[in-house]
């Protein structure tokens, strides 16, 4: 089944204690990307990557790490969460851009104390 | 820079009526245009989109015409399904294709 993975789903963590949230996907797709999504503030992009080693800042990059060093993984990297992070995370995938379909994962909801 | 403006909800309708999400957006040169929807506790899906002016991108009774005189994307159904309560998202990829810009949302509750 073609599918986006994220791991774990719920997430309770402390202010500075580093954390990783790992996302898969098994379509062969190259672009990647992760979101936020807040109350009133819609979706917002974090990261995207347009391929292998290539890496990108989206619209709200500050406190987050990404790397991209093989095609079906792109974990999202928190060296010091703080609560201002608190959130549903979202990554998704799409064959070359995202003006081709992206596909969604189930999300995880992150908070921090 | 790139923006997606789309009516604030909640919306409830009836079974049946007429649904208008209306969508506004901000960008430089051409972008396309996207519908996505969120069913409960689940990922976002997308519904439709529309890559060029004029065009219209239409899904499982949905409709949306892109209108750049207007900077418009409009979501339209006829009939609408309590099947169809969800969140709707508007959005745009910028002309580069690589960034992706989301609108705030729209919760629609239809009743029976």
């Amino acid at each position: 089944e073609a599918q986006v993975t994220q791991n774990p789903r719920y997430l309770i963590t402390v202010t500075g204690k580093k954390l990783t949230v790992t996302c898969s996907q098994n379509m062969n797709h190259e672009y990647m990307s992760w979101y936020r999504q807040d109350p009133g503030l819609g979706l917002r992009q974090i990261y995207y990557s347009m391929n292998v080693e290539v890496t990108d800042k989206g619209d709200v990059p500050e406190g987050y790490k990404v790397s991209r060093k093989e095609k079906r993984n792109f974990p999202l990297i928190l060296e010091s969460p703080s609560p201002n992070q608190t959130s549903l995370y979202f990554c998704a995938s799409s064959l070359n851009h995202p003006i081709d379909t992206q596909y969604f994962g189930p999300g995880t909801r992150l908070t921090v104390l | 820079g790139n923006s997606v403006t789309q009516m604030e909800g909640p919306v409830t309708l009836s079974e049946e009526a007429f649904l208008t999400i209306n969508c506004t957006y901000t960008a430089t040169g051409y972008p396309s245009l996207f519908w996505y929807v969120q069913y409960p506790g689940e990922g976002l899906q997308l519904l439709l989109k529309a890559t060029k002016a004029d065009d219209k991108g239409s899904n499982k009774g949905f409709e949306a015409t892109y209108r750049k005189e207007t900077t418009s994307f409009h979501l339209e159904k006829g009939s609408v399904q309590v099947s169809d309560s969800a969140v709707y998202f508007c959005a745009l990829s910028d002309q580069s294709g690589n960034q992706f810009y989301f609108g705030t949302g729209t919760s629609l509750t239809v009743i029976p």
